[in-house]
This record gives C-alpha cells, structure tokens and sequence, in this order.
C-alpha cells in the first residue's frame, strides 16, 4: 500500500485557518486521497475525499497538487470541535481497505 | 448523513466469556464491513473486511476462529470476540461502505475483559 507522511501535531487558533498537509509520493494513478478525523473514544469521522482535482465540502477543502504527491486539508475556520487527529488516507481504486497511519493531532487554542 | 450505529458501546465481562458486537448501517445498504481494533494511544488496525453474504477476509495475524464475523444482511454485521481474555480488551470499531459512499464509522465498542 501506498504510504502518506504527516506531521504528528500542529496547532492552530480558534477563527482561523488551519491547513494540514500530506506527503504521498508514491501514490499511483487509482489511489484516492481520503481524509478522516478521530475524537477520543469516537470512531474515525469522514471529512473529504478526491482523486485528482481539489474537493470542497462543507466541512473542508482538499487541496492535491498537480504531480499528486502531495494534498493539503484545509479547515476555513478552526473551532474547539475540530481539535482531533486528522488521518490522511490512500486507497487503491475499487479496493476500499483504508490502512491508518499515526496522524496529526490538531490542537484549537481558544 | 450516512449512520452507521455501533452496539454495545461499553461491555466488561468476564475471561472466557463471548462477546457479540453489531454493527448497523441505518440509512444505506453496506455491501462491504470492516473491523478495525485500536488499542490505547495507537491507530487503528483493520481485521477483517466483510462484504454481504459471503465469508470474511481476515488481514495477517487476525485469528478467524478467535474474531467470528457475520455479515448477513446489507444493513448488519456482527463480531464475536470468543473466549475472550483480558489482552483483547480493546476499542472495537466497525465501519460500512455502500455504493458510491466513503467508508463511514460506528461509535466504537470498548470492550474490557476482567
């Protein structure tokens, strides 16, 4: 399986921007790029998923550069609720096995 | 949304006794399950994937005797953990794809085994 790179933690104040990014460089034509988030003892929780062209929905925005080897998760404004990890996920074409990895653990300062 | 509703959310019982969890997808027919486990400040790790009316596909080290998957129905699949003993205790998640749809999670089962 393909393997994505984020960073452990970040931090970011409340009412603003928070964008996380994702290294996937070997990422093949049919992976998909999907993005989960976790509270504490809450199941993983869909945020945004695409292929190749970026991708909003109404919680965020997905960002995927042009080579694909990387995508960026953008929340517009970051609340106390978005304080979560946030999964950056690969999944081949019509093989729907999600494989977690670490993560990055988002912290809202008030 | 879609809702996948996850049954029981806490159990604690006893070494050697079974333990059923459902999972349910309420509002969409899920032709394909996963179990995942998490253990304590660690990620989540896929057991099995189970698609409708046919047996599960258990991922490396997953005991299928130990972790009885059922998948019955489009809207139900049940894991049975069996003689369970105190190191399976852990946060037991299921999740439900139909269709088109991403994958979409229960609330998990924290299951503690005395």
């Amino acid at each position: 399986d393909a393997k994505t790179t984020q960073p452990n933690s970040m931090e970011s104040n409340e009412e603003e921007p928070v964008h996380l990014p994702c290294n996937h460089s070997t990422i093949s034509g049919t992976d998909y790029i999907h993005w989960y988030r976790q509270l504490p003892s809450q199941g993983p929780e869909y945020v945004i998923h695409g292929l190749t062209s970026n991708v909003n929905n109404r919680m965020a925005s997905l960002a995927i550069a042009e080579d694909r080897k990387s995508s960026t998760l953008i929340l517009h404004r970051a609340t106390l609720r978005d304080a979560a990890v946030y999964y950056c996920i690969l999944s081949f074409g019509s093989n729907y096995k999600l494989t977690f990895g670490k993560g990055t653990l988002l912290t809202v300062n008030p | 949304g879609a809702v996948v509703s996850q049954h029981p959310s806490r159990v604690i019982c006893k070494s050697g006794t079974s333990v059923k969890i459902e999972c349910r997808s309420l509002d969409f027919q899920a032709t394909t399950m996963f179990w995942y486990r998490q253990f304590p400040k660690k990620s989540l790790m896929l057991m099995a994937t189970s698609n409708e009316g046919s047996k599960a596909t258990y991922e490396q080290g997953v005991e299928k005797d130990k972790f009885l998957i059922n998948h019955a129905s489009l809207t139900l699949s049940t894991l049975t953990v069996t003689s369970a003993h105190p190191e399976d205790s852990s946060f037991y998640i299921c999740s439900a794809k139909g269709g088109d749809q991403p994958q979409h999670f229960g609330d998990g089962t924290r299951l503690s085994i005395l």
